[in-house]
């Protein structure tokens, strides 16, 4: 069953320090989200992104963060001058039109 | 409120069923979904139930869902060690998921 994949699976940045998290959506999907999961707490909505463009954000994403389709297949969120409360598991998803999302397996951002 | 709840524990003996409750607010989500994750992994898709049905089932995992009342449920069959996990509720929201805190489903022996 396709997938979709995230890379790394732990990324380790300094503070201040620009990040980016890559992904590769599932390929016949053309809508896709990140999502972060602050350690114990709820996963939490960020951005949606279709036709490359940001459909929907929310209020934690701020002008810090960015997202971009470079290629047919990737799709990365770009973190420009990390915080240690930006430490978080970091998920991507894609989906079809009126479908259900699926997730990726995260990236743990660790931030010192 | 604005948040989809779920209580945060369960404890469950093994071979008993599972039954995970959840209320969300939003009675125009097109689906609701529920998704494992286990200890430091992703989020994996477990079920999903579109808005105009009552009830799927699916091997083990039974979903029942009152609009009405806003309430979703998940039910395991036969609860197994590999059932030890959190599950998140979750309702679709424009073009977004909404999640809960989760449930963390504890397996007593």
């Amino acid at each position: 069953e396709p997938e979709v994949t995230q890379t790394p699976s732990h990324q380790v940045t300094q503070m201040g320090q620009e990040v980016i998290l890559r992904c590769v959506p599932i390929s016949n999907h053309l809508y896709f989200y990140w999502y972060r999961q602050i350690l114990g707490q709820k996963v939490e909505f960020l951005v949606s992104f279709y036709n490359n463009e940001i459909s929907e954000k929310s209020e934690i994403f701020d002008d810090q963060f960015s997202v971009e389709r470079p290629d047919g297949s990737n799709f990365t969120l770009k973190i420009r001058s990390t915080k240690l409360e930006d430490s978080a598991m970091y998920f991507c998803a894609s989906s079809k039109l009126g479908q259900p999302q699926h997730f990726g397996d995260g990236t743990r951002l660790s931030i010192l | 409120g604005e948040d989809v709840e779920q209580s945060l524990f369960l404890s469950v003996r093994e071979g008993d069923s599972s039954v995970i409750n959840c209320t969300y607010t939003d009675s125009s989500s097109t689906y609701l979904y529920w998704y494992k994750q286990e200890p430091g992994a992703g989020l994996q898709l477990l079920t999903y139930i579109f808005s105009n049905m009552d009830m799927k089932q699916d091997q083990r995992l039974t979903v029942l869902l009152n609009k009405k009342d806003k309430h979703l449920s998940l039910r395991i069959a036969d609860t197994q060690t590999g059932d030890s996990a959190i599950y998140f509720c979750a309702e679709s929201r424009d073009d977004k998921i909404i999640f809960g805190k989760g449930t963390r489903l504890h397996i007593l022996p």
